[in-house]
């Protein structure tokens, strides 16, 4: 089954861990990129990659890595999270072009501390 | 900058109605509109990819329709069910980030 997944679903932390959330995707996409939700503000993107080691910065990038070592997997880091990251985050992929459809993962609820 | 504008917020209707979602944006120079359906906590489901050159989609009881020049977009659900119950986004790309420029949202409930 074509999708994109991510992990953990459901993490409650503490101010200044790190920590990683996966996202990997069976679609063979060059596309990747990461969202968040939150009430009030909607969706924003946090980082994208266009392809295997090419990353960049979305609208909200600050406190978030991001790496794409393999064209599967695109994991967000919080290198020291704060209470301000508290949010919902989704993972996108796509083929290359504008004109493709996105396909989103499930999400991670994250709540910091 | 591009804004994407959705009206209502939130629509309340019997089972069985038809109803249509309306999806505004600023800018037409785009490369496609995405509809998505999310349900409370849950990650966003596509159900319907409008490319630019492209006037309308239909999936099931879906019909999607854009205009480009005057900057908008429908959602038209037939025979409304329950289970159509959720947040429905529209989303558009417009460069060559990919990135995808959400409008707020939806929220639709039917009625049993």
């Amino acid at each position: 089954e074509a999708q994109v997944t991510q992990n953990p679903r459901y993490l409650i932390t503490v101010t200044g861990k790190k920590l990683t959330v996966t996202c990997s995707q069976n679609m063979n996409h060059e596309y990747m990129s990461w969202y968040r939700q939150d009430p009030g503000l909607g969706l924003r993107q946090i980082y994208y990659s266009m392809n295997v080691e090419v990353t960049d910065k979305g609208d909200v990038p600050e406190g978030y890595k991001v790496s794409r070592k393999e064209k599967r997997n695109f994991p967000l880091i919080l290198e020291s999270p704060s209470p301000n990251q508290t949010s919902l985050y989704f993972c996108a992929s796509s083929f290359p072009h504008g004109l493709n459809e996105q396909f989103f993962g499930p999400g991670t609820r994250l709540t910091v501390l | 900058k591009q804004e994407v504008t959705q009206i209502p917020a939130a629509l309340s209707v019997p089972e069985g109605e038809n109803l249509v979602l309306n999806c505004s944006f600023t800018d037409s120079a785009i490369y496609n509109l995405q509809w998505f359906r999310q349900d409370p906590g849950k990650g966003l489901t596509s159900l319907l990819l409008i490319q630019s050159s492209q006037r309308e989609q239909t999936s099931g009881r879906l019909n999607a329709s854009l205009d480009k020049s005057s900057g908008r977009s429908t959602l038209y659900i037939a025979a409304s069910q329950p289970g159509d119950s959720a947040t429905y986004l529209c989303a558009v790309i417009g460069g060559a980030t990919n990135k995808l420029i959400f409008g707020t949202g939806t929220l639709l409930a039917v009625q049993p």
